[in-house]
């Protein structure tokens, strides 16, 4: 059974950067899929954060596109999210998923982290 | 962007009800579509994808329909684990998820 672990710090000061990690199990990340990153905050609601495929290719919303970078390592199953210049409207728990493309939905999720932006 | 407008925000509805959540699409997304359901402090479930097609061992009472701008998902028959809220996403051009639909007990 495929299972997806976020985890990270779950405190980041506003202007720093938020970093987590999306561990994969039951599965190899390097094969056919996508695996994404989504959020989810009461003022927002759901939100696309990004997808990468296994050879590192990236695909993130516009709106994020500036701060975000996606990274992938198949030899530990992981792939990682990294969102620079943090401000208190990036509070979200965010989610780590796989996908069935870059524009495509997501199938398998994480139970979530809810990280906070404060001082 | 495409915005997706859901409706309604809560749906009050009883065990064995038939229920209808709709979802609208603010250009045309073909049946680029998908549902989850998703319950408190959990992760969302993928129902449905390509606005109709039922993922596997989801129950046979769920049901999607639609394209273009204006979607559909049916719950015929609703049980106690479906109380619940409801989001349609569309993958189109990115993704957009909807606000959502809680279907909650009358």
């Amino acid at each position: 059974q495929l299972q997806l672990q976020e985890s990270g710090p779950v405190l980041v000061k506003p202007s720093e950067t938020l970093s987590l990690t999306c561990t994969v199990s039951g599965d190899s990340i390097g094969d056919l899929y996508y695996w994404g990153w989504i959020r989810q905050s009461p003022d927002k609601g759901l939100e696309y954060v990004g997808v990468i495929d296994s050879d590192g290719n990236t695909y993130y919303n516009p709106s994020l596109k500036s701060r975000l970078t996606l990274s992938i390592d198949t030899s530990k199953n992981q792939f990682s999210l990294n969102l620079r210049s943090v401000t208190a409207t990036d509070t979200a728990v965010y989610f780590c998923a796989r996908t069935r493309g870059s524009g495509s939905f997501g199938d398998y999720w994480g139970q979530g982290a809810l990280v906070t932006v404060s001082s | 962007d495409i915005q997706m407008i859901q409706s309604p925000s809560t749906l009050p509805a009883s065990v064995g009800d038939t229920v209808t959540l709709t979802c609208r699409a603010s250009q045309n997304i073909d049946t680029w579509l998908a549902w989850y359901q998703q319950r408190p402090g959990k992760a969302p479930k993928l129902l449905i994808s390509k606005a109709s097609n039922l993922e596997s061992g989801v129950p046979s009472r769920f049901s999607g329909s639609g394209s273009g701008t204006e979607f559909t998902l049916t719950i015929s028959g609703l049980q106690p684990d479906d109380f619940a809220t409801y989001y349609c996403q569309q993958y189109e051009n990115h993704w957009t998820f909807g606000q959502g639909t809680k279907v909650d007990i009358k």
